[in-house]
């Protein structure tokens, strides 16, 4: 099973700020099948890039994914109010499909 | 767009079991991946298994093989999730989420509204 670490566990910045959130997996994530997804209070899971760096759609573009291998980075040049939410990685290449634990973006 | 519509909240005692639905509209059915998603209270999410339709037999997470079935009725576009021998653990909110392409289990790009299943005695 591939365990996935998410990266601070909290992250307090301020709007306007980028944002730099880590996922780091314990063995390489085939074909970079890893996921992003924003989740905001009371809320369903957002997707928001796939293949490690393919925007969903609809997306905004300050939001950009990168990496392969087992460190995949998850980028907002600049954060707006409704991106204060918590971030989970997600990878599908090698069943179970496992998330890491989460990161919680609040404002500072 | 497809949509994913689950049944409602349910209460349920130590030992039982519940059997949570997802129902699709608007679009393809049988060759998307059905995941079925948890998240505890305060906690992350976790992956318990899926099933594309069209192939049959359901994918489980091993820490759920053997308390979990999740099936899928295609004349309905409806997939199902029952959970057996119910503890205080189990208590969260349940997803269903179908995945972007079909015939593989691949990102999950909608999600239902979630269904929040508490035990108590």
């Amino acid at each position: 099973e591939i365990v996935l670490t998410q990266s601070p566990g909290t992250l307090s910045l301020s709007p306007g700020e980028r944002a730099t959130l880590s996922c780091r997996a314990s063995q390489s994530v085939p074909s970079s099948y890893l996921a992003w997804y924003r989740q905001k209070p009371g809320q369903a899971p957002r997707l928001l890039i796939y293949g490690a760096s393919s925007r969903a759609t609809g997306v905004p573009d300050r939001f950009s994914g990168s990496g392969f291998g087992t460190d995949f980075t998850l980028t907002i040049s600049r954060l707006e109010p409704e991106d204060f939410a918590v971030y989970h990685c997600q990878q599908y290449g090698s069943s179970p499909y496992t998330f890491g634990q989460g990161t919680k973006l609040e404002i500072k | 767009q497809v949509q994913l519509v689950q049944s409602g909240a349910e209460v349920k005692k130590p030992g039982s079991s519940v059997k949570v639905s997802c129902k699709a509209s608007g679009g393809t059915f049988n060759s998307y991946a059905i995941n079925w998603v948890r998240q505890a209270p305060g906690q992350g999410l976790e992956w318990m298994g899926g099933i594309i339709p069209i192939f049959g037999p359901a994918n489980y997470a091993p820490k759920f093989q053997g308390r979990v079935t999740i099936t899928a009725d295609e004349s309905t576009s409806t997939a199902y999730m029952e959970l057996s021998s119910l503890r205080s653990e189990d208590t969260a909110v349940y997803y269903c989420a179908m995945s972007g392409s079909s015939y593989y289990y691949y990102y999950m790009d909608v999600w239902g509204e979630g269904t929040t299943v508490t035990v108590s005695s």
